[in-house]
């Protein structure tokens, strides 16, 4: 089955421990990115990676940092979380990159104590 | 950069009648232009999108139409029933190698 899978889906943690958020994709497709969504502010887009060793970032990438050593994979990072960070992830993926549908993961609900 | 934005944020309409949300963009350079629905606890998912050489498109229920001289697209969808509840994105974006803007989103409550 196409899909795109995020883990772990709810995860509670404290200021300042580093945490991994791991996104994994079984379409072959080229362009992944991630998203947060937080009410009345939509999706915001965080990082987009165009391709294995290529990233971009997206509108707040502050606070965050990715990885695209696979085709498959594209991890999001956060080297030490605030609770400004505490937030609903979707990571996604497209066959045609910005101009495609966008296939997205189940999301993953971060709190940050 | 590109910025999307999308009104009302709140629609509720009767079990049968027509829905449409709006939205505008800013860069003229704009060409593609999906639309996402997101139940309540699931992950969005496309409906239906619009390219910048098109001024219409239908599926059934939905259409899309698209002013490029006014920078706007509009989300319509008739005869509304109570599973179209749900939150609702507009997007824009560029080109292939562009990331993708959305609205902040308007969580339509369709009333049997």
């Amino acid at each position: 089955e196409a899909q795109v899978t995020q883990n772990p889906r709810y995860l509670i943690t404290v200021t300042g421990k580093k945490l991994t958020v791991t996104c994994s994709q079984n379409m072959n497709h080229e362009y992944m990115s991630w998203y947060r969504q937080d009410p009345g502010l939509g999706l915001r887009q965080i990082y987009y990676s165009m391709n294995v060793e290529v990233t971009d970032k997206g509108d707040v990438p502050e606070g965050y940092k990715v990885s695209r050593k696979e085709k498959r994979n594209f991890p999001l990072i956060l080297e030490s979380p605030s609770p400004n960070q505490t937030s609903l992830y979707f990571c996604a993926s497209s066959p045609t990159g910005g101009t495609g549908e966008l296939f997205f993961g189940e999301g993953s609900r971060l709190t940050v104590l | 950069g590109e910025n999307v934005e999308q009104h009302p944020s709140t629609l509720s309409v009767q079990e049968g009648d027509s829905a449409v949300i709006k939205c505008t963009y800013s860069d003229s350079a704009s060409n593609y232009f999906p639309w996402y629905k997101q139940e309540l606890g699931k992950r969005p998912q496309l409906i239906i999108d619009i390219r910048s050489n098109v001024g219409e498109k239908k599926d059934q229920r939905i259409a899309v139409t698209l002013n490029k001289t006014a920078k706007h697209f509009s989300l319509h969808i008739t005869e509304t029933q109570p599973e179209d509840s749900a939150v609702y994105f507009c997007a824009a974006s560029k080109s292939r190698n562009n990331d993708m803007r959305f609205g902040a989103g308007t969580r339509l409550t369709v009333k049997p």
